[in-house]
């Protein structure tokens, strides 16, 4: 089983800035099937990014993905309000597919 | 615009059978997609449980294997899950999803099942 670990646990910026979230892989993923998603409290995740770097349709472009074998990469260029929320990355490749723990992304 | 909604019991009694249904919607359960259930226990984050293909084909988490068994019903465009042997480690919000090779893009709004006597 891949295990996808996330990092920082919790993220505090303020809403104009820039935010790095990373998601390592224990073993190479494939970059074809690796997402990443967005919840806020009381919803259903949302994709974002899939393929490791397309964004979904309706996604802001904002959003954007990067990475390659273990290391993968969502960027918010400019925070807004509403991108406060919880971010999971998510790798389909692999049976059995597995997500990451969250990023946390919360209001300085 | 595909839909997907999830129905069954809150409320399962401990060693029970937790048991879910996932109505598709705007699209067939035909289609080349992972049918797919997660779960989401009070605070936590996701965790992947099984998914199935309209084959019938099936994968499923080896920590669920056991317990677990996903089934999809053609004729009626829905796909369903059942988990035997529940205890309080079970309660969480369940979510059915279609996977693709773009990833999860339609997600049911997700059902909150408590395990109690």
């Amino acid at each position: 089983e891949i295990v996808l670990t996330q990092s920082p646990g919790t993220l505090s910026l303020s809403p104009g800035e820039r935010a790095t979230l990373s998601c390592r892989a224990s073993q190479s993923v494939s970059s074809s099937y690796l997402a990443w998603y967005q919840q806020k409290p009381g919803q259903a995740p949302r994709l974002l990014i899939y393929g490791a770097s397309s964004r979904a349709t309706g996604i802001p472009d904002r959003f954007s993905g990067s990475g390659s074998g273990t290391d993968f990469t969502l960027t918010i260029s400019r925070l807004e309000p509403e991108d406060f929320a919880v971010y999971y990355c998510h790798q389909y490749g692999n049976s059995p597919p597995t997500f990451g723990q969250g990023t946390r992304l919360e209001i300085k | 615009q595909v839909q997907l909604q999830e129905s069954g019991p809150g409320l399962v009694k401990p060693s029970g059978t937790l048991s879910l249904t996932c109505a598709v919607s705007g699209g067939s359960i035909s289609s080349s997609n992972w049918w797919t259930w997660v779960r989401q226990p009070p605070g936590k984050g996701l965790e992947w449980i099984g998914e199935i293909f309209h084959s019938g084909s099936t994968n499923y988490n080896p920590s669920l294997k056991s317990r677990l068994t996903v089934s999809v019903d053609k004729s009626k465009n829905q796909f369903s899950l059942n988990l035997s042997s529940v205890t309080a480690a079970d309660t969480a919000v369940y979510y059915c999803a279609r996977v693709s090779s773009k990833g999860g893009d339609y997600w049911g709004q997700g059902t909150l099942v408590t395990v109690s006597s």
